[in-house]
């Protein structure tokens, strides 16, 4: 059973365009809404957070807005780069366990 | 401060064979989660340590079992190798007060011939 469903699968981006990333949950004891960052032979780096109880969180070029009636949330990065280029993962958890979507892998075109 | 180290990080075994990966979080860290990360099933949860005991638990037989020391590392053990448990074993430590922020290592990459 899938608890967190992202979409899209692969994404191609201009460079200086802006890349969306959409997740939705099921359950609603998720109380912490991460997302991951992983380049090839890395292990997934935390990029950005939220907690439900804020609609909106932006670190730099990146955001996540936050839809708690909906049950979903994205990310969006603004003035994509070439070095964005990864796979993205959403995530969701409850007491300390992360369930995660199925990735994003996004290609940045210069 | 120093990430999340895992060793070995390249590990080839046969079926039936049993494997152990180590894991040491980062410095003042104290519940260490392991998860494993596959192309068809993505990343799942294996189990969470939280001071020498198993908090959480994932959908894994009991083939895959693990430990934490008192000094906060972890070890984690897969008997009977399969096929399928080839895959990328990621650790992730995190504090006590902040244990959803998650902080993972490399991995360690196991095949299984």
């Amino acid at each position: 059973q899938q608890q967190v469903k992202q979409s899209p699968q692969s994404l191609i981006v201009q460079k200086g365009g802006i890349s969306i990333i959409n997740c939705a949950y099921e359950n609603t004891a998720f109380d912490y809404f991460p997302w991951y960052q992983q380049f090839p032979g890395k292990g997934p780096a935390l990029l950005i957070a939220i907690r439900p109880d804020v609609s909106e969180k932006k670190e730099g070029r990146f955001t996540i807005s936050f839809n708690k009636s909906a049950k979903q949330f994205s990310l969006h990065i603004m003035d994509s780069q070439p070095g964005d280029s990864a796979t993205y993962f959403c995530a969701a958890s409850k007491s300390g366990k992360l369930i995660f979507g199925q990735g994003t892998t996004l290609q940045v075109k210069p | 401060k120093a990430g999340v180290t895992q060793t070995p990080r390249y590990l080839i075994k046969t079926r039936g064979q049993q494997v152990t990966l180590s894991c040491s979080p980062i410095s003042g860290h104290r519940s260490v989660s392991w998860y494993q990360q596959t192309p068809g099933q993505g990343l799942q949860f294996l189990f969470e340590y939280f001071s020498e005991t198993q908090r959480n638990k994932g959908n894994f037989p009991g083939r895959f079992s693990g430990r934490q020391f008192s000094n906060s590392r972890s070890e984690m053990n897969v008997s009977t190798l399969e096929l399928g448990d080839s895959a990328l074993y990621l650790c992730a430590s995190s504090t006590q007060s902040s244990y959803n922020e998650q902080f993972f290592g490399p991995g360690t990459r196991l095949t299984v011939l």
